[in-house]
């Protein structure tokens, strides 16, 4: 079983809607979470951290539930420049190691 | 903001060349990381660096080595580059707690 797993997608949706994307862990990848977006054939980009309280930035946010072990990405009234491949990331407690999800996909279509 | 660059976008070289992939970061950060990226596989890890001089294997680190003499700059070296080494690289950095930040990408052909 992969530390981080997350449903690949594709998620497509039409302009304005809201998705959710879950996201579960395994124990080795418990201490800390990001998401980042992936763009086609560019560089993973940080999104956002993931706290223990759940933490919120213009339209996204992100929800850590360590009883169940997943987080969890909301985007609300999607964008059309949202489309992308977004990546779950769960780090050591001593951060010199980070697993990565294998990324879902989201498409905002008009 | 941090920065963190890699040498080249695009690399084309031949079987059996020894080939160096550069990373300089620019924020103090004491990891860095190097990936390769292939579709349908995700990032897969292939070696990473706590502090200068310091190196530990990732999950692929077979026909890749890596050197750190200076803390902003970690190296890639592929020994004799094969076909099957073609891919995209990137490279990464962060600081001892925190989220790591991504070079733009290099894309490496070998023929």
């Amino acid at each position: 079983r992969k530390e981080v797993e997350q449903d690949p997608g594709p998620f497509n949706v039409p302009e304005g809607a809201t998705v959710a994307f879950n996201c579960t862990y395994s124990n080795s990848a418990s201490q800390s979470f990001f998401w980042y977006r992936q763009d086609c054939r560019k560089e993973p980009k940080l999104l956002m951290s993931v706290y223990s309280s759940g933490n919120e930035d213009g339209r996204f946010t992100a929800q850590l539930n360590r009883a169940s072990q997943y987080i969890s990405l909301l985007i609300r009234d999607s964008k059309l420049s949202d489309s992308a491949t977004y990546l779950c990331v769960g780090a050591r407690y001593n951060f010199n190691k980070f697993y990565f999800g294998s990324g879902t996909k989201l498409n905002v279509k008009p | 903001d941090v920065k963190v660059t890699q040498s080249s976008r695009y690399l084309v070289k031949r079987t059996g060349e020894k080939v160096f992939l550069e990373c300089v970061q620019d924020m103090d950060h004491e990891n860095m990381f190097w990936y390769r990226q292939d579709p349908g596989l995700g990032l897969r890890l292939i070696y990473f660096s706590y502090d200068v001089k310091m190196k530990e294997k990732g999950d692929i680190p077979e026909g890749y080595s890596v050197s750190r003499e200076k803390k902003e700059r970690f190296s890639l070296i592929l020994e004799s580059a094969s076909t099957n080494q073609t891919s995209m690289y990137l490279c990464a950095s962060s600081p001892s707690q925190g989220a790591q930040h991504f070079g733009d990408g290099t894309r490496l052909s070998i023929l």
